[in-house]
């Protein structure tokens, strides 16, 4: 069965940088989009942007473009998604997804960041 | 942007009642539009893409209707399971969501 797995909890400083990683079981890799979306405590879902497994393009939210990198590793069927510059309004859960909002859409379990000082 | 605004924000209704849940657009998205159900602690599930099909394992109670701006998820009975929070998200033009409607148990 489908499987996204996300890595564990972290807990960052303002200013630093966070590389959540979504390893992807159960299907082929390359066949479908990974998608990030973000929810901070008590509000709506965020989309973050996506990536194309296949040929690595990746597209941002205009939100996000200055500092989030989403790339992938084929070889580990993985996504990663790295978030530069965090704020403390960055602490949220972020979730990998997989064809979003279309027939085989699947989540990962989600990684809470939190940034604190 | 496209903004989705949902209606109503919360909704108090009893087991084996029926719910009708609003998502309305600020500017058309075609059928891109998709329902989430999303219970505490949990990744969102999707109910219903592309306006109305439903997706793999969702009961026939769950219907999603509405194109263009104006758009309806409908809850024919509900069951004690179904009490979470409901999220609309479009694709037509990036991606965004709705800012959710909690259904609550009266």
């Amino acid at each position: 069965q489908v499987q996204l797995v996300q890595s564990g909890a972290e807990v960052k400083k303002p200013g630093a940088s966070v590389k959540v990683s979504c390893k992807a079981s159960g299907y082929t890799f390359t066949a479908n989009a990974i998608h990030w979306v973000r929810q901070a405590p008590g509000q709506r879902l965020e989309w973050m942007g996506w990536i194309n497994p296949g040929n690595g393009n990746a597209k941002y939210s205009q939100r996000f473009q200055d500092r989030v990198t989403i790339t992938r590793d084929t070889s580990a069927s993985t996504a990663y998604m790295e978030l530069s510059s965090l704020k403390f309004e960055d602490t949220a859960v972020y979730y990998c997804a997989r064809s979003l909002a279309a027939a085989g859409d699947s989540w990962g379990q989600g990684t809470l960041v939190t940034v604190s000082s | 942007e496209v903004v989705l605004t949902q209606s109503p924000a919360a909704l108090s209704l009893s087991p084996g009642e029926g719910a009708t849940l609003s998502c309305r657009a600020s500017q058309s998205v075609s059928s891109y539009l998709a329902w989430y159900q999303q219970k505490p602690g949990q990744a969102p599930r999707l109910l219903i893409y592309d306006a109305s099909n439903r997706a793999t394992g969702i009961p026939a109670r769950f219907s999603g209707s509405g194109s263009g701006t104006d758009f309806t998820l409908t809850i024919s009975s509900l069951e004690p399971e179904d009490f979470a929070v409901y999220y609309c998200q479009q694709r037509n033009n990036w991606i965004t969501f709705g800012q959710g409607t909690r259904l609550e148990i009266k």
